[in-house]
């Protein structure tokens, strides 16, 4: 039992590069969630999915896309990185969207130079 | 909307002294709240939570408790380790059913 899985774990892209984030969760949870972490900020919420199927936005979805592939996975796309997007990304998961105790990855480090 | 307000860290303790980080909220209704823990390169875990008011959340010795009348979660140990160094995450549930996190507290212990 892995919990909540998230490849890469550290990625350096030039401005403009795009990538792709992947997240599973082997918890058979309903909801998974995208954060960014950057120093002084806490953590914001990007966008999350309540269940398969479908996704909404989150305090800082800009420049951001996801794709809830399947129950398990759940992936954030930067279609072209900027400088701005440097910052710790986690990914959670829960059983249900309503405030239930989140699960997390343990985060994937970027950097835009 | 709602909000949360934990103390900036970071503290430094000696181990064995008590710990208190403070947290308070803003919000409407009465929203669960939570402690998580952050270790050095991992994700967050859940700490304890609270899911209405006067109740006490309890966990490796930690203990928070609800205070509506002074929207108050904050986090407390008798004797902290160096173990215990990590950085720590107030939250709330928010109306819409998201979490809302705290800045973070980071916590360094000192042997």
């Amino acid at each position: 039992n892995a919990g909540v899985t998230q490849t890469p774990k550290f990625q350096v892209l030039k401005t403009g590069q795009s990538m792709t984030l992947q997240c599973a969760q082997d918890m058979n949870h309903n909801s998974m969630y995208w954060y960014r972490q950057d120093p002084g900020m806490g953590l914001r919420l990007i966008y999350y999915s309540a269940s398969e199927g479908t996704t909404d936005k989150g305090e800082v979805p800009n420049g951001y896309n996801v794709s809830r592939l399947n129950k398990r996975e759940f992936s954030l796309r930067l279609e072209s990185a900027a400088p701005s997007q440097t910052s710790v990304y986690f990914c959670a998961s829960s059983e249900a969207p309503n405030g239930d105790t989140q699960y997390f990855g343990p985060g994937t480090r970027l950097t835009v130079l | 909307g709602n909000s949360v307000t934990q103390m900036e860290g970071p503290v430094t303790l000696s181990e064995e002294a008590f710990l208190t980080i403070n947290c308070t909220y803003t919000a409407t209704g009465y929203p669960s709240l939570f402690w998580y823990v952050q270790y050095p390169g991992e994700g967050l875990q859940l700490l304890l939570k609270a899911t209405k008011a006067d109740d006490k959340g309890s966990n490796k010795g930690f203990e928070a408790t609800y205070r509506k009348e002074t929207t108050s979660f904050h986090l407390e140990k008798g004797s902290v380790q160096v173990s215990d160094s990590a950085v720590y995450f107030c939250a709330l549930e928010n109306r819409d059913d998201k979490i809302i996190f705290g800045k973070g507290t980071r916590l360094h212990i000192l042997p």
